[in-house]
């Protein structure tokens, strides 16, 4: 089966402490995304990668990073940094960087920071 | 800049009642209009969309019109069914630039009751 897969499902961490998500597609699309939900809010894009080794901030990149050194994997990496990290995270990818391209999502990891 | 305004939720209907959620949004040159469905727990699933003016966009029986003298793109089922309780999101992508982004308005509740 062709998909974005997301892991893991729930993730805790204390405060202070790095966590870095997993995003893997088999769909062998060229652009890929992180994005952040909050409840009751629509979503935030945190980063986005239309290539390999390439990669671009979105609207709320502080606090955050991430890596693109597989076409098919795209971790984001939560600091320390990051005032407010409990949220539901959302990976997503497209075929290509044009505007017509429908993303894809995966199912989300949500992280609580105790 | 880009902004998608949808209307506030929680909406609650009966089943087979008829279904409109509001759709308006500001952006530059001609963005394409999509509408995802997040079921609880869930990531984001592609609904519909339209990539330019007077394109109607239709699945599972939900259909929505890109009217560009209205900047609407408003969501519509004839008899909704309680399989469609979900968090409704109304989102755009530009046209043009180098940059992709996807801007997501807040997400719209429904709740339909037997």
């Amino acid at each position: 089966d062709g998909g974005i897969t997301q892991s893991p499902k729930y993730l805790f961490r204390k405060e202070g402490q790095n966590v870095t998500l997993s995003c893997e597609q088999n769909l062998n699309h060229d652009a890929m995304y992180w994005y952040r939900q909050d409840p009751g809010q629509g979503l935030r894009l945190i980063y986005y990668s239309q290539i390999v080794n390439d990669f671009q901030k979105g609207d709320i990149a502080e606090g955050y990073s991430v890596s693109r050194e597989k076409k098919e994997s795209f971790p984001l990496t939560v600091t320390s940094a990051q005032k407010n990290p409990t949220a539901f995270y959302l990976c997503a990818s497209s075929m290509s960087r044009q505007s017509t391209d429908t993303q894809y999502f995966g199912p989300g990891t949500r992280l609580t920071v105790l | 800049g880009n902004s998608v305004t949808q209307m506030e939720g929680p909406v609650t209907l009966s089943e087979e009642a008829f279904l409109t959620i509001n759709c308006t949004y500001t952006a530059t040159g001609y963005p394409s209009l999509f509408w995802y469905v997040q079921y609880p727990g869930e990531g984001l699933q592609l609904l519909l969309k339209a990539t330019k003016a007077d394109d109607k966009g239709s699945n599972k029986g939900f259909e929505a019109t890109y009217r560009k003298e209205t900047t609407s793109f408003h969501l519509e089922k004839g008899s909704v069914q309680v399989s469609d309780s979900a968090v409704y999101f109304c989102a755009l992508t530009r046209s043009s630039g180098s940059a992709r982004q996807l801007t997501f308005g807040s997400g719209t509740q429904l709740t339909v009751l037997p």
